[in-house]
């Protein structure tokens, strides 16, 4: 089985740095993904990490330790429009590694 | 990316009526998609994984013969919501793999009255 742990929510103002943490556990690990969710919209992909380091897109970043079976997403410079719900996810070997599970998302609130 | 469509939007059906909802891989080939089912404030939840040409793979305590999939194409699968009553009033997403990335559709906010 699998499951992943991230805060449920997390505030912060505009113009600072966030950092939203999820840790997991899986019978086989095959990356960690990163979606923006928006009240009312669907999910939308923003980073994927397979192997251990970070990767940057713009004002996000996500990390990956995959000996600690941790990662991190990074929000930069943030914005109002940041506000929303951000989840992690994996694909693991019960999965056959095809499906992807959840976490139960971290909401971002983000004042002015 | 790659774009996945899913359609209707927004329904809103009278109980003991089904409703189809249609997700369809616009740019790529699909074998494989995923519906999801959305509380208020919750997480995603896996309801079934829809192979192209058989049988869906249903999660455990989804039922089957209310959750008609049909996974006809490459590029599409639907979800028939048969009998619907209020309870499964709900946000339901479709998803989609192109290589190691998923891409979901718009989601379907259906009401059931």
């Amino acid at each position: 089985g699998q499951s992943l742990e991230q805060p449920s929510e997390v505030t912060a103002v505009e113009g600072a740095i966030v950092q939203i943490n999820c840790t997991y556990q899986t019978s086989g690990f095959y990356g960690l993904s990163w979606y923006q969710q928006h009240d009312g919209g669907a999910p939308t992909f923003l980073s994927y990490n397979a192997l251990d380091g970070l990767e940057e897109t713009g004002r996000f970043s996500s990390f990956l330790s995959r000996s600690d079976s941790y990662g991190y997403l990074l929000l930069q410079e943030l914005q109002m429009k940041d506000s929303a719900s951000y989840f992690c996810a994996v694909r693991d070997r019960d999965s056959g590694y095809s499906t992807l599970t959840f976490g139960k998302g971290t909401m971002l609130l983000v004042s002015p | 990316g790659a774009v996945v469509s899913q359609h209707p939007s927004r329904v809103i059906c009278k109980s003991g009526t089904s409703v189809k909802i249609e997700c369809r891989s616009l740019d790529f080939q699909a074998t494989t998609m995923f519906w999801y089912r959305q509380f208020p404030k919750k997480s995603l939840m896996l309801m079934a994984t829809s192979n192209e040409g058989s049988k869906a793979t249903y999660e455990q305590g989804v039922e089957k013969d209310k959750f008609l999939i049909n996974h006809a194409s490459l590029t599409l699968s639907t979800l028939t919501v048969t009998s619907a009553h209020p309870e499964d009033s709900s946000f339901y997403i479709c998803s989609a793999r192109d290589g190691s990335l998923a891409f979901f559709g718009q989601g379907t906010r259906l009401t059931v009255v």
